[in-house]
């Protein structure tokens, strides 16, 4: 069992569509992050929310720790084919160790 | 102006042997990581390292041997290679314990 789960686990859709990705646990977290990875390559982190209902934007994306810090969503607008990678969310526990979910794979078709 | 540097990128090698993975990061961070991500892509922390003492080992078999002979370098040696040892490996670098981690490109390690 991962103390991170991520759903969903596969996303294939069309370009110009909207979708969400969402980053759940039981436990509480002093912050989250999240990384994309592409292939071959390790993760980028894109961004990281530390006080709870916090909501940063970045371009089309739009990330939002839960009020509790226990959970986090990735919305994307208008998705393209250069979104496309594997999604991973991040949190830091005890010893300042960070744990990472199991990710989404998001794959957008032009 | 490569970050962070792994070698090799692909290493193929037979059950039993022993073999090195090198990192190193040229950030000037105090801290550095390696993650393992299995072949589902779930990426787990093995060890990390700050200032050339270790402070992370996660329940990761003793024939790993992370070996740090700089801040700017942490090696991971493993002894006696399994098949389940097949995966990326991942080394990350970042200035303190909960600051950004960057991330080198992984060594796709394959154990036949």
């Amino acid at each position: 069992t991962q103390l991170l789960e991520q759903s969903p686990q596969f996303l294939s859709i069309q370009e110009g569509e909207n979708l969400t990705v969402y980053c759940n646990s039981s436990s509480v977290f002093s912050s989250l992050q999240w990384y994309r990875q592409e292939p071959g390559e390790g993760p980028v982190l894109l961004v990281t929310v530390v006080t709870g209902g916090e909501v940063k934007k970045l371009k089309r994306l739009t990330f939002q720790f839960g009020d509790a810090r226990k959970d986090s969503s990735l919305h994307i607008t208008a998705a393209q084919p250069g979104d496309t990678g594997l999604y991973l969310c991040a949190g830091f526990r005890a010893g300042n160790m960070l744990t990472f979910g199991g990710g989404t794979r998001l794959m957008v078709k032009p | 102006d490569t970050a962070v540097s792994q070698t090799p990128k692909y290493l193929v090698t037979q059950m039993g042997n022993d073999k090195s993975i090198k990192c190193e990061q040229n950030l000037g961070h105090d801290t550095m990581y390696w993650y393992k991500q299995d072949s589902k892509k779930f990426l787990k922390i093995m060890f990390s390292y700050n200032n050339k003492e270790l402070i992370i080992n996660e329940t990761v078999p003793n024939r790993f041997s992370p070996k740090s002979p700089d801040k700017a370098h942490l090696n991971l040696h493993i002894n006696s290679l399994e098949l389940g040892d097949s995966a990326v490996y991942f080394c990350a670098s970042s200035h303190s314990s909960w600051s950004t981690q960057y991330f080198g490109p992984g060594t796709r390690l394959t154990v036949l």
